[in-house]
């Protein structure tokens, strides 16, 4: 079955330092890997995403993600926050067939200290 | 493109009532899928729907059921409600060229709170 593991629930990183949300995943093959951002009361918002190829992913908003097959990571990095960062962020992922369906990770919420 | 839109945005019902969610996916998307979200267990998959089919359902009880409309259009409904339902509800659309996992937009959610 697949799963996704967060191992920090929150971070606080000061304005204009750089960032690293970790996430990890257990899937028998290769994985589609999602990472989402919450602002409080809102839906998800699509971050970037990693089908196949490339292992470094660029996404908006000047976030990129690494996937690393040997650790079985998709880490979420930006090398420079701003106060608007802060909210909450979920590693996804999805089977590479069958129904549309994320498994989800607990989630890590950040927060920017001015 | 219009998102992927989902009404009430607040509902509050009391315990042993039903509730019925609607979401309307972005044009020209066929699957939508349904999430839950809630403090204590976090995100987690409801049921999808696809040409109005249920194509794969989560470990949720038989009171929460759904469908979907020829336009798309998806309802889920929770039928004698208890306190543990209260959370966001989300709705998710994707394209699904029949590709396997698509990129799923998720609409801004209904809260559901029960008294």
């Amino acid at each position: 079955a697949q799963s996704v593991t967060q191992p920090d629930i929150h971070i606080t990183v000061s304005e204009g330092a750089s960032l690293e949300l970790r996430c990890n995943y257990s899937y028998g093959a290769t994985p589609y890997l999602f990472w989402y951002v919450q602002s409080p009361g809102q839906g998800l918002q699509l971050l970037l995403k990693y089908f196949s190829g490339d292992t470094l992913v660029q996404g908006i908003k000047g976030f990129e993600a690494e996937f690393k097959r040997s650790q079985s990571s998709f880490n979420l990095r930006k090398p420079s926050v701003h106060w608007s960062d802060a909210a909450e962020y979920f590693c996804a992922v999805g089977a590479i067939q069958g129904a549309q369906k994320l498994v989800f990770g607990q989630g890590t919420r950040l927060t920017i200290n001015p | 493109k219009a998102g992927v839109t989902q009404t009430p945005r607040y509902l509050i019902k009391t315990r042993g009532q039903q509730v019925t969610l609607s979401c309307s996916p972005i044009s020209g998307h066929r699957s939508v899928s349904w999430y839950q979200q809630t403090p204590g267990q976090g995100l987690q998959f409801l049921f999808e729907y696809f040409s109005e089919t249920q194509r794969n359902k989560g470990n949720f009880p038989g009171r929460f059921s759904g469908r979907q409309f020829s336009n798309s259009r998806s309802e889920m409904n929770v039928s004698t409600l208890e306190l543990g339902d209260s959370a966001l509800y989300l709705c998710a659309s994707s394209l699904d060229a029949g590709r396997g996992a698509d990129t799923q937009y998720f609409g801004p959610g209904t809260r559901l709170t029960v008294l």
